[in-house]
């Protein structure tokens, strides 16, 4: 069985303080690792997908890279804007497998 | 335009209610997925379709029925509700079982 292991649970930093929230995972195969951005009372936000170890992918002030088992998202320079849950999920590669996600990092940027 | 969206975003009801959640996309995606959230945010998988047909039903009680009209649309109608109903149902969609997900914003459901 796919499994996701999100850490921190919650994070708490001060704006400008850089730092990685990590996603561990095990899948029989993977064929992509996803991180998703989700605001209270809203739906989880697409950021980025990861297909193969060693890759690594960058929007703003997030870089996203991925070993065999584990995923780093690394915040640099955090605003407050950036204050939200982080979710990691992983898709098997096989037929018509479905996102598995961990349970999420909070991130809370104070300025 | 919003890509995903379902209704109601709120559901307040007794146990033992029957209720329906809908969900709709103008992506074109031929792809639709039912995500329940929990208490302690944790998304899980309940059903996935594919051009109209069920094609993932993880072990979900059969009180829970999903219905897709149409590739555009999946709903989703739940019997009896329980008291452990109460979470975030998400609607989610896909370009194939491959493509990247897009969410809906999500339907409070509070069963009392």
């Amino acid at each position: 069985e796919d499994q996701v292991t999100q850490s921190p649970e919650a994070l708490r930093l001060q704006e400008g303080e850089s730092s990685s929230l990590n996603c561990s995972y095990t899948v029989s195969g993977l064929r992509g690792l996803f991180w998703y951005r989700q605001d209270p009372g809203k739906g989880p936000e697409f950021l980025f997908t990861l297909y193969s170890a060693g890759e690594e992918k960058e929007k703003e002030r997030l870089k996203a890279t991925l070993t065999k088992k584990e995923s780093f998202l690394h915040i640099t320079a955090p605003k407050p804007e950036d204050s939200a849950t982080y979710l990691c999920a992983v898709q098997q590669d096989s037929g018509y497998s479905t996102l598995t996600f961990g349970k999420g990092t909070m991130l809370l940027v104070s300025p | 335009d919003t890509a995903v969206s379902q209704t109601p975003k709120y559901l307040v009801t007794q146990m033992g209610n029957d209720k329906s959640i809908k969900c709709e996309q103008n992506l074109g995606h031929d792809t639709m997925y039912w995500y329940k959230q929990d208490s302690k945010k944790f998304l899980k998988i309940m059903f996935s379709y594919n051009n109209k047909e069920l094609i993932i039903n993880e072990t979900v009680p059969n009180r829970f029925s999903p219905k897709s009209p149409d590739k555009a649309h999946l709903n989703l109608h739940i019997n009896s509700l329980e008291l452990g109903d109460s979470a975030v149902y998400f609607c989610a969609s896909s370009q194939g079982p491959r493509g990247g997900y897009t969410f809906g914003s999500g339907t409070r459901l509070t069963v009392v």
